[in-house]
C-alpha cells in the first residue's frame, strides 16, 4: 500500500517563530489533508489539498502532486498550535485515508 | 460544512462486557464510513470500512467477530466491540465523505475506551 512520510517527527518552536512540516508519499493521490489532533483527541481538518496551495490564515499548504509531497507552513506560531499534525492520503475515490506518524509540534511561550 | 457526531465520547467498560459506539453523519449521507484505533502517542491505523447494506471491509489482523461494524442507514455505523479486553483500550474515531464535494473527509470526535 502508499506509504507516507512526515518530517520533522518533532519540534520545538518560540512563539512567534515560522515552522515547516513535510508529507512525503510513494504514489499518486487523489485526497490529502493535514490534520491538526488537538490534546482532547479531534481531529480538526486543516487543508483539503490534493494538489495546489491553500492559505487559511497563519496557515498555508502546498501540494505537489507530481513530485509527491506537501508541505504545511505555520506562521507566527502560537502556544495553541501545540499538538500533533498529521498527513493523510487515499488513492480512490471514497477510499481508505492512510495517515503518517504526525509531527509533535510544541510551540513555548 | 460536514459534521460527524460519534457517541459516547469517553466509556469505561468491565472486562468481558460489550461496548457500542455510534458513529452519524449529521447533515450529509455517507455510504462509506471508516472506523479506526489509536494508540497512545501513535499515529490513526484503519480497522474497518463500513458499507450501507453490506459487510464491512477488515483490515488484515482485525478481528471481524469482535469488532462488530452495522452500517444500517446512510447516516449511521456503529461498532460493537465485543468481550471488551484491557488490551481493547484505545481511542476508536470514525469519519465519512460526503463523496463528491472536494473537502475530503470529516472525523468524529472519537471514543476513548478503557477497559478495566
Amino acid at each position: 500500500g502508499i506509504q507516507v512520510e512526515q518530517s520533522p517527527p518533532d519540534l520545538i518552536l518560540q512563539e512567534g517563530a515560522n515552522s515547516t512540516l513535510r508529507c512525503n508519499f510513494s504514489d499518486s493521490v487523489n485526497n490529502l489533508q493535514w490534520f491538526h489532533q488537538n490534546p482532547w483527541g479531534q481531529l480538526i481538518n486543516l487543508f483539503y489539498i490534493p494538489s495546489g496551495t491553500k492559505q487559511n490564515g497563519r496557515l498555508s499548504a502546498t501540494t505537489v502532486a507530481t513530485e509527491r509531497y506537501s508541505l504545511l507552513y505555520i506562521s507566527s506560531s502560537q502556544t495553541t498550535d501545540s499538538g500533533v499534525y498529521f498527513c493523510a492520503v487515499s488513492t480512490g475515490a471514497n477510499s481508505k485515508l492512510t495517515f503518517g506518524k504526525g509531527i509533535t509540534l510544541s510551540v513555548r511561550p | 460544512g460536514a459534521v460527524v457526531s460519534q457517541h459516547p465520547s469517553r466509556v469505561i467498560c468491565k472486562s468481558g462486557t460489550s461496548v457500542k459506539i455510534e458513529c452519524r453523519s449529521l447533515d450529509f449521507q455517507a455510504t462509506t464510513m471508516f472506523w479506526y484505533r489509536q494508540f497512545p502517542k501513535q499515529s490513526l491505523m484503519l480497522m474497518a470500512t463500513s458499507n450501507e447494506g453490506s459487510k464491512a471491509t477488515y483490515e488484515q489482523g482485525v478481528e471481524k467477530d469482535k469488532f462488530l461494524i452495522n452500517h444500517a442507514s446512510l447516516t449511521l455505523s456503529t461498532l460493537t466491540v465485543t468481550s471488551a479486553h484491557p488490551e481493547d483500550s484505545s481511542f476508536y474515531i470514525c469519519s465519512a465523505t460526503e463523496g463528491g464535494r472536494n473537502y475530503g473527509y470529516t472525523f468524529g470526535s472519537g471514543t476513548r475506551l478503557t477497559v478495566v
